[in-house]
């Protein structure tokens, strides 16, 4: 049972730049959840899907952010003219249908580094 | 709104230290749900454990064990006969009901087990 993937591990990219990065879940999972984490800091909620459906944003998400699973399977995540204070790390999680089973299983997360 | 406080902020114990990293929480939902993960230095979370609010009772899973008080708003937990391998940040979190299933995390307290 493969867990949770997300490509690429590290990038480093100029200012203004764009970026994309791209998770897939655990194969029987039909939400997937995007999460900012900086240096000292929990995971800050971005955005959710339940199959292709996206059905919350957070208010960090601004318009240069934009998220997309379009198959309801892996999903990407796209930062548009990179900001230095978009460098953190971005983790991914999926979780399974029902509230019963909502334990989300993260991925090991893409460090960005804008410079 | 929901919050979750994780005052420790680092805990430095020699190996074999019995260790209790505290989190408190605040919500206003009579149902909710706790968690706690564990984050190496690889960087991925890893799901320790999920417990309702209606279920008070303390949990063992070998050297790990969890004290759930409602009165207090508490979620302890204490890892016995610390080993290096603990070293990790770990995070409180909490949902409400329902929804997103979008946990609150706490900041995070992180542990250093010498050896």
């Amino acid at each position: 049972d493969t867990g949770v993937s997300q490509d690429p591990r590290h990038k480093i990219t100029k200012r203004g730049q764009n970026v994309t990065f791209r998770c897939d879940p655990i194969s029987e999972h039909n939400r997937l959840y995007w999460y900012r984490q900086t240096l000292g800091q929990g995971p800050e909620f971005l955005t959710y899907f339940q199959n292709e459906a996206q059905l919350e944003k957070s208010r960090l998400l601004s318009d240069r952010f934009s998220a997309e699973r379009p198959k309801g399977s892996f999903s990407t995540l796209e930062i548009q003219r990179t900001e230095q204070g978009d460098s953190a790390m971005y983790l991914c999680a999926s979780s399974p249908a029902g509230s019963g089973t909502d334990t989300q299983y993260f991925g090991p997360g893409t460090r960005l580094t804008v410079l | 709104a929901q919050k979750v406080t994780q005052a420790q902020t680092e805990i430095s114990v020699v190996e074999k230290e019995d260790v209790t990293l505290d989190c408190v929480y605040e919500t206003r939902d009579t149902t909710y749900y706790l968690f706690w993960y564990k984050q190496p230095p690889s960087g991925e979370l890893v799901f320790l454990i999920r417990r309702n609010s209606f279920d008070e009772q303390n949990e063992i899973s070998g050297r790990y064990s969890w004290n759930f008080q409602k009165s207090t708003s508490s979620f302890n937990f204490t890892i016995t006969a610390s080993q290096v391998v603990d070293s990790a940040v770990y995070f409180c979190a909490l949902r409400g009901p329902g929804g997103s299933y979008i946990p609150t995390f706490g900041r995070g307290t992180s542990l250093i087990v010498h050896p």
